[in-house]
């Protein structure tokens, strides 16, 4: 158990629909990162967020968007689903010690788009 | 742009035999490089890492060497045991301070035959 923890595990819905999946990064962590895992495209990168202030971004579909909270959990909406969009998606929180680059990832949201 | 390439895809060995994995990166910036296993349908985890100051680290049966020069970085597994056998990932950090992101290579999956 990394400390990270994710919800749903697993959600099923349509194309056209909208989502929200959530994070809370381990305690004391400050950064969240976002990652998609889909079977031919692998862990991709999505975005990063610092203590509520997005830091780093992939190349993350408009449909999507990202924010981070005062609690520090965050969240990725996923808009206008697609097919295409069903995957793994994890997070991952790393420590709030500037350098300090170890990510440790949540178990995961399967999102099933049919 | 930011690449990390992974080889080989698959790998199957005899229990007790080494496994050894191999990455490489493209932005010579990159300055951190973690090794994640990931059982099927379970999260990421990490499981060694090293940073660009370094060349080589090891811990227990696992360790990772790194050429800087080369752009390249390897896991070795020795002794390998039935429950080595996972997909394995090499990434490379690009950022710094509290702003960055891991890009993946595309994955290892290892088969240790009892």
């Amino acid at each position: 158990d990394s400390g990270v923890t994710q919800t749903p595990k697993h959600l099923i819905t349509a194309t056209g629909q909208r989502v929200t999946l959530r994070c809370s990064p381990r305690s004391g962590d400050l950064s969240v990162y976002w990652y998609q895992q889909s079977l031919d495209q692998g862990l991709q990168f999505l975005i990063q967020y610092y203590n509520g202030e997005e830091r780093a971004k992939g190349n993350i579909l408009e449909r999507f968007s990202a924010q981070q909270f005062p609690d520090l959990h965050s969240e990725l909406n996923l808009s206008s689903l697609e097919l295409g969009d069903s995957a793994l998606y994890f997070c991952a929180s790393s420590p709030r010690t500037s350098g300090a680059y170890e990510q440790y990832f949540g178990p995961g949201t399967r999102l099933t788009v049919t | 742009g930011e690449n990390v390439e992974q080889h080989p895809s698959t790998l199957s060995v005899q229990e007790g035999d080494s496994a050894v994995i191999k990455c490489t990166y493209s932005d010579s910036a990159s300055n951190y490089f973690p090794w994640y296993k990931q059982e099927l349908g379970k999260r990421p985890q990490l499981i060694i890492d090293i940073r660009s100051n370094v060349g080589e680290k090891k811990d227990q049966r696992i360790a990772v060497t790194l050429n800087k020069t080369a752009k390249h970085f390897s896991l070795h597994i020795t002794e390998t045991q039935p429950e080595d056998s996972a997909v394995y990932f090499c990434a490379s950090y690009y950022g710094s301070g509290n702003t960055g992101k891991l890009i993946f290579g595309q994955g290892t999956t290892l088969q240790v035959k009892p």
